[in-house]
């Protein structure tokens, strides 16, 4: 049973544009969150995290929403860069629990 | 600085040859770790993980093993591949701040 779910397993988005990835979660007792990076052939990089007591979190280009009670969280990558193609995974955890990792959405900026 | 290293980065093997696959973390002591497996099109899928020496939980019933003979090495074994082993496997580590796991680069096997 799949915890954690990125509906989208690819998306295009126009160089300078606004990237939104998705990501859904079944567990309300999930208290972190964090977005990775991955290229091919390389290990993920983490990229941005949020704790459950915030709503919002700011990294330069990037913002991580987080919406509890639809059990929702989103990255925003702004402006998009050729660089930020990619696959993006999201991940979540409880209390001292291991990550738990969403499928994955390939991103691909057009130049 | 903490590093990660594993090997090979790519591995071809026939059906029913065994396997290793070997991770070492270097600046730190009593890492967590972690072995995934990326399969084609599928998300990262959790396989063992480590919180210490001899220390092993595995998290889906397969025809792999891991062991932890160091502190901080992380084997990945098989006595004889199947093709459905065949993905994308990838070490991570863990310290005290379990928030972030930072992984290795990943190994490339392909079972033929």
């Amino acid at each position: 049973d799949q915890q954690v779910k990125q509906n989208s397993p690819s998306l295009s988005v126009q160089e300078g544009r606004i990237s939104i990835l998705n990501c859904d979660y079944t567990n309300s007792m999930f208290d972190y969150f964090l977005w990775y990076k991955k290229y091919p052939a390389e290990g993920p990089t983490f990229l941005i995290s949020i704790s459950s007591i915030k709503d919002k979190n700011e990294d330069g280009r990037f913002t991580v929403f987080l919406n509890k009670s639809a059990k929702h969280l989103s990255l925003h990558i702004v402006p998009s860069q050729p660089g930020d193609s990619a696959v993006y995974f999201c991940a979540v955890r409880r209390g001292n629990e291991k990550l738990t990792f969403g499928t994955g959405t390939r991103l691909t900026i057009i130049p | 600085s903490q590093t990660i290293h594993q090997w090979p980065a790519t591995l071809v093997q026939p059906v029913g040859s065994p396997l290793s696959l070997e991770c070492t973390v270097e600046g730190t002591s009593n890492p967590n770790l972690y072995w995934y497996r990326q399969a084609a099109g599928r998300g990262l899928q959790l396989l063992f993980y480590s919180v210490g020496i001899g220390q092993i939980s595995s998290e889906v019933p397969q025809n792999l093993s891991a062991s932890r003979p160091q502190d901080r090495q992380f084997i990945l074994s098989s006595k004889k591949l199947l093709l459905s082993d065949s993905g994308f496997y990838l070490c991570a580590w863990s310290g005290t701040r379990l928030n972030e796991q930072f992984f290795g680069p990943g190994t490339r096997l392909t079972v033929l």
